[in-house]
């Protein structure tokens, strides 16, 4: 596709279920990195990768919150044992250069809305 | 720690200019960029600044100061469409991006 795409959009959980969001980056794009976005504040950092590797995932909030990028393409977050702090909308972005070229332009997916009950 | 400041909310008219302010202080500097967020919707680029001075480009002007730890963004002829939220991001020493919590525009006719 043109841009990048996440999915589900929207996604209820209930307390302790798992949930698994998924972001297929702009075909190509090097660097793919999720944002963890609350209402009315700005995206906070979770975790980048460059192609397959994880480069840093200092961001992740606990050991129940895991990104893969086997492939080096589609990128998958996994909450387990979800929590209502949890509720957010994540972001996924993109970008063809890696961390550190310079550029900084990043492609954003729409997000995907997680609600915990 | 890191903190980048901007104002929460701003009201402009339509037709108008408003200048949406960031300061920050973070670990190392290496590019100030700015991104508009409409609601519901992911952030769009707007600027990115790496030398101190302004950038222009059409109806947005983006100006950085390192020395001060200071950008603005200005938005000239205003559009209802403009309205929206504004982020102010750094990229720290680490070339990760720190944001602001975001500017929310509001523009009446």
């Amino acid at each position: 596709g043109a841009g990048v795409s996440q999915s589900p959009r929207y996604k209820v959980a209930k307390r302790g279920q798992d949930v698994a969001l998924r972001c297929d980056p702009i075909s190509g794009h090097v660097s793919l990195f999720w944002y963890q976005q609350a209402l009315g504040q700005g995206p906070e950092f979770l975790t980048y990768f460059q192609n397959e590797a994880q480069l840093d995932k200092s961001g992740l909030p606990s050991d129940r919150f895991f990104a893969e990028r086997p492939e080096g393409s589609v990128s998958t977050l996994k909450i387990q044992r979800t929590q209502q702090e949890d509720s957010a909308v994540y972001l996924c972005a993109s970008s063809p250069g890696v961390v550190g070229d310079g550029t900084g332009e990043l492609f954003f997916g729409e997000g995907s809305r997680l609600t915990v009950l | 720690g890191q903190n980048i400041d901007q104002p929460t909310e701003m009201t402009a008219t339509e037709g108008a200019i408003v200048q949406i302010n960031c300061t920050y202080q973070t670990s190392g500097f290496n590019g100030l960029f700015w991104y508009q967020q409409h609601a519901g919707e992911a952030p769009t680029f707007l600027s990115y600044n790496v030398l101190d001075g302004l950038e222009e480009k059409g109806r947005f002007s983006s100006f950085l100061s390192r020395s001060k730890g200071y950008s603005y963004l200005l938005l000239k002829e205003l559009q209802m469409k403009d309205s929206a939220s504004y982020l102010c991001a750094v990229l720290d020493s680490n070339y990760q991006l720190i944001w602001g919590a975001g500017t929310k525009l509001i523009i009446k006719p």
